[in-house]
């Protein structure tokens, strides 16, 4: 069955970087397009960042352009999203997922003095 | 960009039918699939519509999606509401710019 499991979340000091990983199984990854979305405390859904089962295109959400970047290890089936000059703002759990299918369990990020 | 607009909630009675709505601001809902989430308190978000109108394996055949290009927006149906449908529900769709969007989400509560 599909596993998507996010690592890296935690505590982060406002203007400092972090990076998530997502190791995926139980489907080919290469050839799939994966996404960054996350949710803030009680909030809905944001889409953060797409890219191609290649890594040949990336795309972002105006709110992390710049600042964020997705890439994907094929060799090793793992995503990731590196994240700079972090902000209060940016304080969600963090989901990869296959969209439209396949989701993970999240990872916490929290960006906080 | 566009925007996906769902009601902020929606509460219905057990047995009985609810509709959520998700309207497109901009382009044609027609023109890029539609995806229906459903996410349970504390719960990563799960797929019940995909394309439109598939359902994933698993889904019960009470859930369906349909567009409607009148009114540039998609829809949601649960049938025969049980207690276990209670969460929160997503839309999303894309445009040809890849930008990938959600609504804002609709709280169905079944009392």
């Amino acid at each position: 069955q599909v596993q998507l499991v996010e690592s890296g979340g935690g505590v982060v000091q406002p203007g400092r970087s972090l990076r998530l990983s997502c190791a995926a199984s139980g489907f080919t990854f290469s050839s799939y397009g994966m996404h960054w979305v996350r949710q803030a405390p009680g909030k809905g859904l944001e889409w953060v960042a797409v890219i191609w089962y290649d890594g040949s295109n990336k795309y972002y959400a105006d709110s992390v352009k710049g600042r964020f970047t997705i890439s994907r290890d094929n060799s090793k089936n793992t995503l990731y999203l590196q994240m700079n000059s972090l902000r209060a703002e940016d304080t969600a759990v963090y989901y990869c997922a296959r969209l439209p299918r396949n989701w993970g369990q999240g990872t916490l990020v929290t960006v906080s003095s | 960009n566009f925007m996906l607009t769902q009601p902020h909630s929606v509460s219905e009675s057990p047995g009985k039918t609810v509709t959520i709505s998700c309207t497109r601001s901009s382009g044609s809902i027609a023109s890029n699939y539609v995806q229906w989430y459903q996410q349970r308190p504390g719960s990563s978000p799960t797929t019940v519509i995909y394309e439109d109108n598939q359902r994933p394996s698993g889904v019960p055949d009470r859930f369906s999606g349909s567009i409607d290009s009148s009114s540039n927006s998609a829809s949601l149906t649960i049938s025969g509401l049980k207690t276990e449908d209670e969460a929160d529900y997503y839309c999303q769709s894309y445009d040809s710019s890849n930008n990938w969007v959600f609504g804002g989400g609709t709280k169905l509560t079944v009392l």
